[in-house]
């Protein structure tokens, strides 16, 4: 089952402009991270935020979480016809020997017009 | 150097049949991922594999589902009896620790 629900389910938006999703996720984490896709294949890792840190970046990525509402979002600055893609939350649970272990949401569909 | 490889890219299969999948890890990674991808079902967790531990099969659908990972490299993902409903991408990671890498994932059919 799905730990975590993304919104929007999808979001179409011109070159140039800044895109936002968000994430929320039910249990403890001991981190949160952002994946990419590509056509339904192989995900490429973007960032991780540990449960601790509050706001991370990484070029035009921008990640925030918020640990009281269980919810996080990822603002993607300057957007390009190229980061049309899946994006993807993924929570690696507090506790337990299987911290590798990874839950992902249900993924937001991008779409870039040039 | 080398990403995560799985092989076959693609697998057609007839129902009842078993299949094999397999998975190349990054050399040096310690943890292995099954995960399988459909569209009514988004991304699940299959099983894990770390270092010499146990592997977690918490994810794994039924006893149909079996996972070896020989050496601490490689893994074969097997599934007996195949049923349509195991019609999916299939996709392994590898990690050092948090941060996992995919591997293109194999996509299985069956009639």
């Amino acid at each position: 089952s799905q730990q975590g629900e993304e919104d929007p389910q999808a979001l179409s938006i011109q070159e140039g402009e800044n895109a936002t999703m968000n994430c929320s996720y039910k249990t403890s984490i001991n981190n949160l991270q952002w994946y990419r896709q590509n056509s339904g294949r192989g995900l490429v890792h973007l960032i991780l935020i540990r449960s601790n840190e509050r706001e991370k970046h990484s070029g035009r990525l921008r990640v925030t979480l918020d640990t009281s509402k269980k919810s996080s979002s990822l603002l993607i600055t300057a957007s390009r016809a190229a980061d049309t893609a899946s994006y993807f939350c993924a929570t690696s649970n507090a506790g337990g020997t299987s911290y590798g272990k990874l839950t992902f949401g249900q993924g937001t569909i991008l779409t870039v017009h040039p | 150097g080398a990403g995560v490889s799985q092989s076959p890219s693609n697998k057609v299969t007839e129902k009842g049949k078993d299949v094999e999948l397999r998975c190349d890890p990054i050399s040096g990674h310690t943890a292995l991922y099954w995960y399988r991808q459909s569209l009514g079902q988004g991304l699940e967790f299959l099983i894990y594999f770390q270092g010499n531990s146990a592997p977690d099969k918490s994810g794994l659908p039924s006893d149909r589902f079996s996972a070896e990972r020989t050496g601490g490299s490689v893994s074969t993902l097997t599934i007996q009896r195949t049923q349509q409903e195991d019609s999916a991408v299939y996709l392994c990671a590898s990690s050092l620790k948090y941060e996992q890498y995919f591997g293109p994932g194999t996509r299985l059919t069956v009639t």
